[in-house]
């Protein structure tokens, strides 16, 4: 399976973009890239799922390279309720819906 | 639309006992997994049902069961419980089983073994 290295920790200032890379240098072609975040004590929260193209919704971006071996999730305007782990996963065809989460990046959003 | 349902939300078990714990899933979602979250070993897939049938499973001891029933509902249990069972317990519902369906996760059910 295709494995995930995120940095652990990031900060950002509240109000600015929050952009976080995650590689993924061994994703195959037809595997996905998924994005969520944990707020302290609650379930995984979905952000963002891409496979090729970059992809936007009302909570993010995902910016892909153009190799895929990587990614950037990018939180626009970051909020003091961004504050959260963030997880990066790439999911597999023959896995169902079994997901590998990593360490993920603990975001910070500071005043 | 409501989201995926657990419960209970908070529980307390003396070791050696055994728990049951409850899913709904979103209205039309027929895919559940469950998933065990610790300090030590993060977030880690237990097992996923469709249709009636477990279709994966993670590296658990048999201590660890579930089932689905024919409306999708869901429940795991874990039988003879340890005191390195307390853990956050996450169910997570999709409408399908292929990849390319998002998968949406309840607020989880806390275990602490005493």
């Amino acid at each position: 399976d295709a494995k995930t290295t995120q940095p652990t920790s990031m900060d950002c200032a509240e109000g600015r973009a929050a952009n976080l890379p995650c590689n993924h240098s061994t994703i195959s072609g037809n595997e996905y890239v998924y994005w969520y975040r944990q707020i302290h004590s609650q379930g995984p929260q979905y952000i963002i799922h891409g496979l090729k193209n970059n992809e936007t919704n009302e909570m993010a971006s995902l910016i892909i390279t153009e190799d895929r071996k990587s990614s950037t999730l990018i939180l626009p305007h970051a909020t003091l309720r961004d504050t959260a782990v963030y997880y990066c996963i790439v999911r597999v065809p023959n896995a169902g819906n079994m997901l590998t989460f990593g360490g993920g990046t603990r975001l910070m959003v500071k005043p | 639309k409501a989201g995926v349902t657990q419960t209970p939300r908070y529980l307390i078990k003396t070791r050696g006992q055994q728990v049951t714990l409850s899913c709904s899933p979103i209205s039309g979602h027929r895919s559940v997994s469950w998933y065990q979250q610790t300090p030590g070993q993060g977030l880690q897939f237990l097992f996923e049902y469709f249709s009636e049938t477990q279709r994966n499973k993670g590296n658990f001891p048999g201590r660890f069961s579930g089932r689905q029933f024919s409306n999708s509902r869901s429940e795991m249990n874990v039988s003879t419980l340890e005191l390195g069972d307390s853990a956050l317990y996450l169910c997570a519902s999709s409408l399908g089983q292929g990849y390319g369906n998002t998968i949406y996760f309840g607020e989880g059910s806390w275990l602490t073994v005493v």
